[in-house]
């Protein structure tokens, strides 16, 4: 009964091409994130949704779109993916009240881009 | 814009050794969470440890503590009695409740456990 879902958990594909990552979560948290994890293993925020509202986006080329239908659910959509596109993309969940909630995250999303 | 920095890239201990691993923080927002994480070579994110701004205490979780100091801005993680499984990334992360909650990592240290 895993907590944060991703899918798919492995992506490899062509530059040029579209894919979308998916994430789940099952906790009751309002508050959703995308972070991107480098070659270097540095940890990038992306983006967060609170209750379906975009919240936080930093500066992410907008061949990068998330979606979030639902508070439990946050979709990452690339178009037009690139090289540099490759990394471990990792969604996250976490209530907003307070500062004391820690993030769940899934278990990452592999991407590399041939 | 918060910042995180772990200046130990790469940190070697001993088993059964304590280790600390060093984190300071920036920051202007007077309400912020203090976190630790733990990634092992398989990938998956664990968190170890949370300590709040306004704590007056340093947290502890079993084997982990967080030196927390305020007014230095440092967060530093302390593992004691070191385990062969401890080897894995650890990062450092700050929460910021006033700034949409967001949540940002530091560059992270890999700590290798020697037998």
């Amino acid at each position: 009964d895993t907590a944060v879902s991703q899918t798919p958990k492995y992506l490899v594909t062509q530059m040029g091409n579209d894919k979308s990552i998916k994430c789940e979560q099952n906790l009751g948290h309002d508050t959703m994130y995308w972070y991107k994890q480098d070659s270097k293993k540095f940890l990038k925020i992306m983006f967060s949704y609170n209750n379906k509202e975009l919240i936080i986006n930093e500066t992410v080329p907008n061949r990068f779109s998330p979606k979030s239908p639902d508070k439990a659910h946050l979709n990452l959509h690339i178009n037009s993916l690139e090289l540099g596109d490759s990394a471990v993309y990792f969604c996250a969940s976490s209530f907003s009240d307070g500062n004391t909630g820690e993030l769940f995250f899934g278990e990452g999303s592999r991407l590399t881009v041939l | 814009a918060q910042k995180i920095t772990q200046t130990q890239p790469g940190m070697f201990v001993q088993e059964k050794e304590a280790v600390t691993l060093d984190c300071t923080y920036d920051t202007s927002d007077p309400s912020y969470g203090l976190f630790w994480y733990k990634q092992p070579s398989s990938g998956e994110m664990i968190f170890l440890i949370y300590q709040g701004s306004y704590d007056q205490q340093n947290a502890t979780e079993g084997r982990y503590s967080l030196n927390f100091q305020k007014a230095r801005k440092s967060a530093n993680l302390v593992i004691s009695a070191s385990q062969l499984g401890d080897s894995a990334m650890y990062f450092c992360a700050m929460r910021e409740v006033y700034n949409n909650n967001d949540m940002r990592f530091g560059a992270g240290t890999r700590l290798t456990v020697k037998p």
